[in-house]
Parts: structure tokens; C-alpha cells; sequence
């Protein structure tokens, strides 16, 4: 079974603060993906790594796959209030079956 | 387009009675997850389709849990008998073929059984 450990669980940061949220597995995926949820919604994609070793940036933010592809970071530089939300990682599988698996997602508040 | 649409997005039951979710997917989408979210466990894939057809159920809870796809442009959850341990936020998602582009998500039905 393919499981994915995300750490730290929660996250409580000052704003301006910078942060990682790391991502874990034994399993190789073939992709590995973030989402940001929040209170109410759906997780909603911010990212997908495909090759080990890519690193992706996204305004503050710095996505890297590990090269082994199985484990990947989210940096955050100089967090704002509005990063606030869930943080979800999730890895595909081999086969491109669609079907992603999910870790546990990390909580992050960034207070103003 | 409207994204994934899903109903009702409140559900409160009562143990012992038959709940059915609904969702419809983005127009094109060929894959449609499944998943129930609670604090305890996460996000937890239930069952997935594509093209219509069910591919992985091994997540159904039991067989009190069912879905259906009778066509591309809609899918159910049903969960008969309910009971309060299947209070959880139940989320439907879809994709295009593969998994490299990404899910997009509903905004879920929260379900509470009392």
C-alpha cells in the first residue's frame, strides 16, 4: 500500500516568517502533486512535479520532487495571512490510472 | 465552465435512513473520484471512474456504501442505511484521463447522522 507522511501536522507562523512542509514516502510515484484547501471547499491544485529533482516555483512559493521521486518539500518565503489553509500532497501512481493517493495534509496559520 | 458541481452541500439524517450525494463533472472529464474527508483520516479515496465505468471500489466502507455513473455528466453516492460514523465530508472530483493533470474538487457535502 502506498502511504504519504506530511510534516509538520500544524504550523502556527508569525507573517513574513518562512516555511517547509515536507512530504514522505517509501513508494516511487510518477507524479507527485500539492493542493490548498480551505475551511469550507475543495483542495484546489497549486502544483505537479514529474521528474525527479524538478523544482517549480509559483510566486512565493518553491515545489521540489525528490530525486528518487518519493518524497517532495513546499517552501514558503515571507508567508502572508492569506496562505492560510490546508496543505495537501498526493502522489500518482504507475499505470496513469488517474488515481492519486493523498497525505494527510499539514494545517498552516500565518498570523498577521 | 462551472467546475465540479456537487449536492446538497449540508445533509443531516438520521441513523437508519438512505442518503444519496450527487455530482456532476467538468464537461470532457473522463475520470471521477470519490473521496470522504475526515479530521481522523484524511482525505480517503472511496471509488473511481473512468469513462463511466467503475474501475476501484476497494475503498467503499461496506456494503451499505454504493455509486453510480449511469452517464459522463453525473454520478451518485448512496449510503443505506446511514449510520453517525459516516459523518464526514464527502468530496467528488474529476479529471482527465491520467493522472498528471491534476483533480479538480467539488466544495463537497457536508453529511451529519444523528
Amino acid at each position: 500500500t502506498q502511504l504519504l507522511e506530511q510534516s509538520p501536522q500544524f504550523l502556527s507562523i508569525q507573517e513574513g516568517e518562512n516555511l517547509t512542509v515536507y512530504c514522505n514516502s517509501s513508494s516511487v510515484f510518477s507524479s507527485l502533486q500539492w493542493y490548498r484547501q480551505e475551511p469550507g471547499e475543495g483542495p484546489v491544485l497549486l502544483v505537479t512535479v514529474v521528474t525527479g529533482g524538478e523544482v517549480k516555483k509559483l510566486k512565493r512559493l518553491t515545489f521540489q520532487f525528490g530525486d528518487a521521486r518519493k518524497d517532495s518539500s513546499l517552501h514558503i518565503t515571507a508567508a502572508q495571512p492569506g496562505d492560510t489553509g490546508l496543505y495537501l500532497c498526493a502522489g500518482g501512481g504507475s499505470g496513469n490510472t488517474g488515481k492519486l493517493i493523498f497525505g494527510q495534509g499539514t494545517t498552516l496559520q500565518v498570523k498577521p | 465552465d462551472a467546475g465540479v458541481i456537487q449536492s446538497p452541500r449540508h445533509e443531516v439524517t438520521e441513523m437508519g435512513q438512505e442518503v444519496t450525494l450527487r455530482c456532476k463533472p467538468i464537461s470532457g472529464h473522463n475520470s471521477l473520484f470519490w473521496y470522504r474527508q475526515t479530521m481522523m483520516r484524511g482525505l480517503e479515496l472511496l471509488i473511481y471512474f473512468n469513462n463511466n465505468v467503475p474501475i476501484d471500489d476497494s475503498g467503499m466502507p461496506e456494503d451499505r456504501f454504493s455509486a453510480k455513473m449511469p452517464n459522463a455528466s453525473f454520478s451518485t453516492l448512496k449510503i443505506q442505511p446511514s449510520e453517525p460514523r459516516d459523518s464526514a465530508v464527502y468530496f467528488c472530483a474529476s479529471s482527465p484521463t491520467g493522472d498528471l493533470l491534476g483533480y479538480t474538487f467539488g466544495s463537497g457535502t457536508r453529511l451529519t447522522v444523528v
